[in-house]
Parts: C-alpha cells; sequence; structure tokens
C-alpha cells in the first residue's frame, strides 16, 4: 500500500518565477491537505482539497493556489516566487469520512528561492 | 482561534534517561489531539493520538494523556534511545475542519 507520494524531492526557482509542485494521496483518502514548513517552524496550514474543491484555506496569498483530479491527486501552484517562500511543502492526506483528523504526511518538497 | 504551545528545544538526554515534552493547547469544541514526529531530512510521521478527554494515545513506548481541564497533552517516554533523537511535534484538530494546527516543534537530542 503505497503511502503519500510527493514530486520533485527537492527544486530551486529564481524569485518571480512559478512553481508546480505534485501530491500524490494514500490509497482510500479522498482529501489532500498543503502545509508550509519554514526551517526550524511547525507546518503551516495553506489549503485543503476535497471533491475537487478548496474547502479550507489558511493565511496565504492568493499567490498560492492548487487543484485536485479526479483520481483525487493534487498540485500546489505558487507565483511571483519570493525569498520567504522558501520552504519544506509537505502533502497530507486523509478520509474525508473517517471519524478521526488523522491525516498521512508525505516526504516533502524541499523549495529554495534565490 | 486555535492555537498549540510546546517547550522549547533542544531537549538533550543520555540514553535510557526519561523523556517529558510539554504540550498545552487552545481550542473551542473538543479537538482531537496528536504527537508527530519528524526525522532529518523527512517527512512528518504520527507517533500517537488522542481523539477525547482522558484517553491515553501510546505507541513505541512513548504516551500522551489528553487532559482538558489543564488543556494538554504531554509527551512521555521512559527509557529513550538514540534513536529517538528528531522534532517532536504536538497538533490538534479541531471540530469540522480537517486541518491540523501545529506547535514549533521540540528537538530531542539523545546522547550515548
Amino acid at each position: 500500500d503505497a503511502g503519500v507520494t510527493q514530486s520533485p524531492t527537492h527544486l530551486i526557482k529564481t524569485r518571480g518565477q512559478q512553481v508546480t509542485l505534485r501530491c500524490s494521496p494514500k490509497s482510500g483518502h479522498d482529501t489532500v491537505s498543503w502545509y508550509q514548513q519554514a526551517l526550524g517552524q511547525g507546518p503551516q496550514f495553506i489549503f485543503q482539497y476535497y471533491e475537487e474543491e478548496e474547502r479550507q484555506r489558511g493565511n496565504f496569498p492568493d499567490r498560492f493556489s492548487g487543484h485536485q483530479f479526479p483520481n483525487y491527486s493534487s498540485e500546489l501552484n505558487v507565483n511571483a516566487l519570493l525569498l520567504g517562500d522558501s520552504a519544506l511543502y509537505l502533502c497530507a492526506s486523509s478520509d474525508q469520512g473517517a471519524l478521526s483528523y488523522e491525516q498521512y504526511f508525505g516526504p516533502g518538497t524541499r523549495l529554495t528561492v534565490t | 482561534g486555535n492555537s498549540v504551545t510546546q517547550m522549547e528545544g533542544p531537549v538533550t538526554l543520555s540514553e535510557e534517561a526519561f523523556l517529558t515534552i510539554n504540550c498545552t493547547y487552545t481550542a473551542t469544541g473538543y479537538p482531537s489531539l496528536f504527537w508527530y514526529v519528524q526525522y532529518p531530512g523527512e517527512g512528518l510521521q504520527l507517533l500517537l493520538k488522542a481523539t477525547k478527554a482522558d484517553d491515553k494515545g501510546s505507541n513505541k513506548g512513548f504516551e500522551a494523556t489528553y487532559r482538558k481541564e489543564t488543556t494538554s497533552f504531554h509527551l512521555e517516554k521512559g527509557s529513550v534511545q538514540v534513536s529517538d533523537s528528531a522534532v517532536y511535534f504536538c497538533a490538534l484538530g479541531h471540530t469540522g475542519r480537517r486541518a491540523l494546527t501545529f506547535g514549533s516543534g521540540t528537538r530531542l537530542q539523545v546522547q550515548p
């Protein structure tokens, strides 16, 4: 049973560019959440997708957008990159119908903006 | 709003020492509480959870009890190993909201 997978593992971009990160959820999960983890900090919630719609959003600007596909996989897009966007981006999947709020995390994508 | 406060690290212990990492939370309603662990260069792994007051979560020798009266969920282990060296995150999942709120993490260093 494959867990949550993310690609790419590492990425280096220049300020002002755009980036797309990808996530495949754990088998049987239908909900994908994205988090940003700055160095030395806890993950911060960006947004969550369920049934191909953004359901919840954290305190992040519109430069951060996403998409969920019919197979439940998801993309995170960041436009007009800033140096402060450098972070580990984590994808987490869950089952919307589960009673627990347990989320399973992928290994993350390390984004460096220069 | 929701928030989670953890004790600052790093926590440095000798092998076989007793571990406590404090975690307190602020939330309305009755959140579920989690401890996640992050090993160097990796994502987060769920360590244990508790879904209601007085529940005790346990896994791999770690345990934490959901204390509603003190709004706490302290992580404990009776005898740590070098392999337990990692960053530990306390988190809460609020009723009706699937997003998790994390603390800032506590780095644990266990020396042989």
